[in-house]
């Protein structure tokens, strides 16, 4: 079963909006990771949360973690254009460090 | 931040032919890097994970004779795509794992078009 589902598929805001996407995931996990993707690049990471935190912030990103309902939120605040891009949520289980990816969400932020 | 060098960035080649793709860490010391494909508008499927000095581990349904990993020391990695056909064309990328962080520092991707 897929580990990580981010929603929306894609999502268009304007310049100066919030943008929220979603990950769910199946099953306990050790930490949940973001990751950002320019078109045919590689990701950067962006935030990692662990299954103990509830809430991380970074810059203008908000991560907020419910263990309890196996999903995790990621807020861009005052979104600019070169936010453009497809976000990923990645799971952590256990201690081999393999990150198991969503199927991402596509941010387009038009100026 | 740490960088990881990947290339080539893309690589065309005819069918019957291998290529190699390396990866490398450019400013840290990575015991364990992990090998992806990603098909476009898709997520990232982990393919094998390497672990340096020993034989890589690769995810059920990727062969290992098609995609063979090396990882001969803490900062490179390779991943050798064996008479690479048509369906192997895809999007090729690496990660590095710093020993103390849970963080992957991924490369810029290669992108593979086999003729």
């Amino acid at each position: 079963s897929q580990q990580g589902e981010e929603d929306p598929q894609a999502l268009s805001i304007q310049e100066g909006e919030n943008a929220t996407m979603n990950c769910s995931y199946k099953t306990s996990i050790n930490n949940l990771q973001w990751y950002r993707q320019n078109s045919g690049r590689g990701l950067v990471h962006l935030i990692l949360i662990r299954s103990n935190e509830r809430e991380k912030h970074s810059g203008r990103l908000r991560v907020t973690l419910d263990t309890s309902k196996k999903s995790s939120s990621l807020l861009i605040t005052a979104s600019r254009a070169a936010d453009t891009a497809s976000y990923f949520c990645a799971t952590v289980r256990g201690s081999n460090y393999k990150l198991t990816f969503g199927k991402g969400t596509l941010l387009t932020v038009n100026p | 931040g740490a960088v990881v060098s990947q290339h080539p960035s893309w690589v065309i080649c005819k069918s019957g032919t291998s290529v190699k793709i390396e990866c490398r860490s450019l400013d840290f010391q990575a015991t364990t890097m992990f090998w992806y494909r990603q098909f476009p508008k898709q997520s990232l499927m982990l393919m094998a994970t390497s672990n340096e000095g020993s034989k890589a581990t690769y995810e059920q349904g990727v062969e290992k004779d098609k995609f063979l990993i090396n990882h001969a020391s803490l900062t490179l990695s390779t991943l050798t795509v064996t008479s690479a056909h048509p369906e192997d064309s895809s999007f090729y990328i690496c990660s590095a794992r710093m020993t103390s962080e849970n963080i992957q520092y991924f490369g810029a991707g290669t992108r593979l078009s086999v003729l």
